[in-house]
Formats: C-alpha cells, sequence, structure tokens
C-alpha cells in the first residue's frame, strides 16, 4: 500500500498564479479530505468528500479556493488567483470510514505552498 | 465553535525524561485521539480513546480520556531522539468530521 501520494511537494509560485495541487487517496478509502497547516492556526480542515461527492466545505477560505473529486483515486485543490497568505502546508487525508481508530485518517506528506 | 486546546506549545527536554501534555476543550468530547506528525510528515495516529475515565497504552506511550469528557493527557516515558515531533490531540467535530489542537512540539536532546 503506497499510503496517500500527493504532488507536487513542494510549490513555489508568485502572487496571482493559479495553484493546483493533486491526491490521490489510498484505494477503496470513502472519505477524502483537504487540510491547510499553519503556525498560526494548526491544522484546518477545508473540505471533505464522501464517494467523491463534496459533503462539508465550509472551511474553505474564499472563492479563491475550490476542491474536485471527478474520481475515487484523485482529487484536485485549486488556488486562483493564489495570495502571499495562502503560504502553508496543505495535507490530503483518506479514510475508510469518516474516521474512526479502525478507520483512522491517513494522511500524505503534504504540499508545502510559497507565494511570494 | 469547538476548539481543542494543547499545552504546552513546545517543550525542550533531556533524553531518557518522561513527557506530559495535555489537550483541553470548552465542549464535551466522545472520543479523544492523539496524533503524531514527524517533521516533513503528514500526522500519524497513535493513541485513540472511546469511553471517559479510560487508560490506553502504546509502548512508552500511556493516553488517558478525562472523567469529564472535556480533556485528555498524554505521557511518554523514557523519551528516545526519535519522540521528535509535534504531536496534536484530535476529536469529532458535532459535524463528524475531526477537529485538531494546534499541537506541542517535541524537541530532545540526547
Amino acid at each position: 500500500d503506497a499510503g496517500v501520494i500527493q504532488s507536487p511537494r513542494h510549490e513555489v509560485t508568485e502572487m496571482g498564479q493559479e495553484v493546483t495541487l493533486r491526491c490521490k487517496p489510498i484505494s477503496g478509502h470513502d472519505y477524502l479530505f483537504w487540510y491547510r497547516q499553519t503556525m498560526m492556526r494548526g491544522l484546518e480542515l477545508l473540505i471533505y468528500f464522501n464517494n467523491n461527492v463534496p459533503i462539508d466545505d465550509s472551511g474553505m477560505p474564499e472563492d479563491r479556493f475550490s476542491a474536485k473529486m471527478p474520481n475515487a483515486s484523485f482529487s484536485t485543490l485549486k488556488i486562483q488567483p493564489s495570495e502571499p497568505r495562502d503560504s502553508a502546508v496543505y495535507f490530503c487525508a483518506s479514510s475508510q470510514d469518516r474516521w474512526d481508530y479502525n478507520s483512522p485518517l491517513h494522511f500524505g506528506n503534504g504540499t508545502r505552498l510559497t507565494v511570494t | 465553535g469547538q476548539q481543542l486546546n494543547q499545552s504546552p506549545q513546545s517543550m525542550f527536554i533531556q533524553e531518557g525524561e518522561d513527557v506530559s501534555m495535555n489537550c483541553t476543550s470548552s465542549s464535551i468530547f466522545n472520543t479523544w485521539l492523539w496524533y503524531k506528525q514527524d517533521p516533513g510528515e503528514g500526522p500519524v495516529l497513535l493513541i485513540a480513546l472511546y469511553k471517559a475515565g479510560e487508560l490506553t497504552s502504546n509502548g512508552r506511550l500511556t493516553a488517558q480520556f478525562g472523567i469529564t469528557r472535556k480533556d485528555s493527557f498524554l505521557n511518554i516515558s523514557a523519551s528516545i531522539p526519535s519522540d521528535v515531533g509535534i504531536y496534536f490531540c484530535a476529536g469529532p467535530r458535532s459535524q463528524g468530521n475531526l477537529i485538531f489542537g494546534k499541537g506541542t512540539k517535541l524537541s530532545v536532546k540526547p
């Protein structure tokens, strides 16, 4: 099992550019989560999907952020246009069920985004 | 809204020392989870607690679910250099998904 795979590992972009982060969840996992980690705010849930359908996007900061899950093995988080305050580590996580010790969240290694 | 407050924010200890950290909330949680994040990686689940008063161990780690259901603590005995990382508590929100504390950053001096 390769685990949750995120790409790229690092992204440096200029303010105003479009950024696309990618995630491949663990096969068979029905839930996919996007988190953002900053020093100030810790780990914040942005959005999560169940069976490819967005369930709760109340954590998405603003309209510049969008997420899609076109199929069970792929999700994207897009920021357009990007701003310096978007700089953070973005994590994708998946789980078989919503959460449970028998169905824990498996996190990817994150994408470190720097917007200059 | 529901929030988890972790303390301390950071700890610097000598190898071999015991470590204690805790997590509190103004809301009741029915489950407490403890995750560890190694540098450059995503968090990994260490321990899950499901019952008020429950004490659970995983190797050198011990965690307890407070009887008020508003707090939990994590102890690490005889710390080693690979214990370095950020430790998060987490619990399910009323909406069902997990929220995380801001973490306790542990540094271990050999």
